[in-house]
């Protein structure tokens, strides 16, 4: 089965500044690579996503980078703020046909300083 | 608006019996799935449906049980043999097709008397 590790664990920067989490995947089959993000009792809504064809996207202050090669992807945040609070969850999958399993990894708390 | 609810939003339970966890969504997906998440860790795959009538077992099946009669409902029963039910029960659906996204209601958590 699918290896997802994710970091860091927990994130704090001040509003305004960067984000950066790294999700590292073990099956090179992986096709699809979803970061969702998670408030507190709520359930996880998706943020982003990226397919294996592209290497970067792009929306508004949100970014996802993808290194098929290294097998890892990354979820940028830029111009934080307060409400990016929150826990961030990278889910690979996409690797069996007609099969939409996802593997999550642990996630990243993500606290926004004012 | 299209959406997937879970109820309730708070469950309890006595040691011993057995509870049914309600998930219906309007969006027309074909695939439904059942997530476990404990406090601080990930999501971990209890089942999931890719089609009416039909359900595999996830990675933590041992103890649950799940019933794909309608396209729109996938309830999950917890029963008395799993051992630490207590958690937050989070339901998804997707198209079921690859490099499709899940979308996820807001979750039942369970707790044991």
């Amino acid at each position: 089965g699918e290896n997802v590790e994710q970091h860091p664990s927990t994130l704090s920067v001040q509003e305004g500044d960067s984000a950066v989490i790294k999700c590292t995947y073990s099956d090179s089959a992986s096709n699809y690579f979803p970061w969702y993000k998670q408030e507190l009792g709520k359930g996880p809504q998706l943020i982003i996503d990226i397919r294996s064809n592209v290497g970067e996207k792009k929306d508004q202050r949100i970014a996802v980078t993808l290194n098929k090669t290294a097998k890892h992807f990354s979820l940028h945040i830029t111009e934080t703020q307060p409400e990016d609070s929150a826990v961030y969850f990278c889910a690979p999958g996409g690797s069996n046909f007609g099969n939409e399993k996802l593997t999550f990894g642990t996630g990243t708390r993500l606290t926004i300083i004012p | 608006d299209g959406g997937i609810t879970q109820s309730p939003k708070y469950l309890f339970r006595k040691e011993g019996q057995n509870v049914t966890l309600s998930c219906e969504q309007n969006l027309n997906h074909d695939a439904m799935y059942w997530y476990r998440q404990d406090p601080g860790q990930g999501l971990r795959l209890i089942y999931y449906s890719q089609i009416v009538n039909d359900f595999q077992k996830g990675d933590i099946a041992e103890g649950y049980s799940v019933s794909r009669e309608k396209k729109e409902s996938f309830p999950l029963t917890v029963t008395s043999a799993q051992k630490n039910p207590t958690a937050f029960y989070l339901c998804a659906s997707s198209l079921g097709q690859r490099q499709e996204p899940q979308h996820f209601g807001d979750g039942t958590r369970l707790s044991i008397l």
